[in-house]
């Protein structure tokens, strides 16, 4: 069963630093990787998905997929205290479901 | 954006009882699911359902549960019985194709008692 490992658990950084995020795919079927957030008690939104190698920008965020490794990374730049939320990666194969990590917790200190 | 609505928000049931979570996708998507998610934490895949049909299942889609979309009324998930594990947030979600985005209702919280 695919098994996709968000690091790290958790991660504080100050208002306006860097957050970078990991994800890492056990399955080498996957095509797409997806980055959601989900602030406390609401429902998640996509951020932003990724299935070619290299990058991908919108924003302040940041996307990297490398499929040979299949591990892919968020990046957060001037980050904000709005930013503090629940980040989980998820990937899918054909695209029938998305298989999510246990998420990373992101606490923006300001 | 794209909206999907869960119905109730929270339910509160018996141990035993039946419970069915209702959804209301976004109108032209295709491609339905339910996600289990325990304390704010790993949001866990239920089932998929794609032209009246189950796709795919996880091993937490015990016997006690099912989906159903009636001439494209609400998705719904029944729980017969309920037990107390089954306590949790149930998000509903929808998306227009495969490899598109899905998108989440705010959920519900089904607590068993």
């Amino acid at each position: 069963q695919q098994k996709v490992q968000q690091s790290p658990e958790s991660l504080i950084v100050p208002e306006g630093g860097m957050a970078s995020l990991n994800c890492t795919s056990s399955d080498r079927n996957v095509d797409y990787f997806w980055w959601y957030r989900q602030h406390s008690g609401k429902s998640p939104k996509m951020l932003m998905s990724i299935f070619s190698n290299g990058e991908k920008e919108e924003g302040r965020f940041t996307v990297h997929l490398n499929k040979a490794s299949l591990h892919t990374s968020l990046h957060i730049r001037d980050s904000q205290p709005s930013d503090s939320a629940l980040y989980l990666c998820a990937a899918s194969c054909m695209g029938y479901k998305l298989t999510f990590g246990t998420g990373t917790s992101l606490l923006v200190d300001p | 954006g794209p909206k999907v609505l869960q119905i109730p928000s929270h339910q509160i049931i018996d141990m035993g009882q039946m419970v069915t979570l209702n959804c209301d996708p976004v109108s032209n998507h295709l491609y339905f699911y339910w996600y289990k998610q325990i304390l704010g934490q790993q949001m866990e895949f239920l089932v998929n359902f794609y032209n009246g049909k189950v796709m795919e299942k996880s091993k937490l889609f015990k016997d006690q549960f099912s989906v159903e979309r009636p001439d494209g009324s609400y998705f719904t998930l029944k729980i017969q019985p309920t037990a107390l594990e089954d306590s949790a947030v149930y998000f509903c979600a929808s998306s227009l194709g495969r490899d598109t985005e899905v998108f989440f209702g705010k959920g519900t919280r089904l607590t068993v008692v």
